[in-house]
């Protein structure tokens, strides 16, 4: 089955709301990482967290190993946070990094 | 430098033509990556090299190739594009220990778009 899950699909917001994005994962993990695609296709990394609270900017990211989860928290948004949001885990079972099918954010003014 | 670099950024291709793109890294790192990434999904990885192993994925084994001449490049090889092959080509690379032990930040280039027709 999917390892990893993420929630909401999509997701518009007024300019200057909060967004919870979700990353749940349904298999033990080595690293986790939040990742922005820009809407031309690159990926950009945003945290690299393993676990634990990481902060950037308006950005948070919480992950919570024993709940097989992760969150990326995005305050006073901006028009320019829209893109799409992906989170990747590695396993600890011996395979290499998975990503979750992304959350799509619009921001509008 | 912590950046991955792919050429080209945009690629047009005819269908049944080779493709070859490629990627580098002067990070030393010992995996590097190659996944495929379409609108709507999650990126796929299509194989990796963990030093000069290479490791594809079975799905898409017979679909890719790959080489690594040295630990800073790496290059994804199409023999024969078909128009389902159209997609955001992505390179990755990460400082690892053998597969699985854990802790890998992965650092991604920009991307190649490849566009079959």
């Amino acid at each position: 089955g999917q390892q990893v899950q993420q929630s909401p699909a999509s997701l518009v917001l007024q300019e200057g709301e909060n967004a919870e994005l979700q990353c749940n994962f349904s298999t033990s993990l080595n690293s986790m990482q939040w990742f922005y695609q820009r809407p031309g296709g690159s990926l950009v990394s945003l945290f690299y967290n393993p676990s634990g609270t990481k902060h950037s900017g308006r950005l948070t990211s919480t992950t919570v190993i024993k709940e097989r989860r992760s969150s990326l928290h995005i305050s006073s948004s901006q028009t320019t946070d829209s893109g799409t949001y992906l989170c990747a885990l590695e396993p600890n079972s011996g395979t290499y990094q998975r990503f979750g099918t992304g959350t799509k954010l619009q921001v509008v003014p | 430098d912590t950046t991955v670099k792919q050429n080209p950024r945009y690629k047009l291709a005819r269908v049944g033509k080779p493709v070859n793109l490629i990627c580098s890294q002067t990070m030393n790192h010992d995996t590097m990556y190659w996944y495929q990434k379409k609108p709507n999904q999650a990126p796929k990885l299509l194989l990796f090299y963990y030093d000069k192993i290479l490791n594809r994925e079975a799905d898409t084994f017979e679909k890719f190739q790959s080489s690594r001449p040295n630990n800073s490049f790496c290059s994804l090889y199409i023999g024969s594009a078909g128009l389902e092959y159209s997609a955001m080509y992505l390179c990755a690379s990460s400082r690892d220990p053998p597969p699985g032990a854990g802790n890998t930040e992965v650092f991604f280039g920009k991307g190649t778009r490849l566009t079959v027709v």
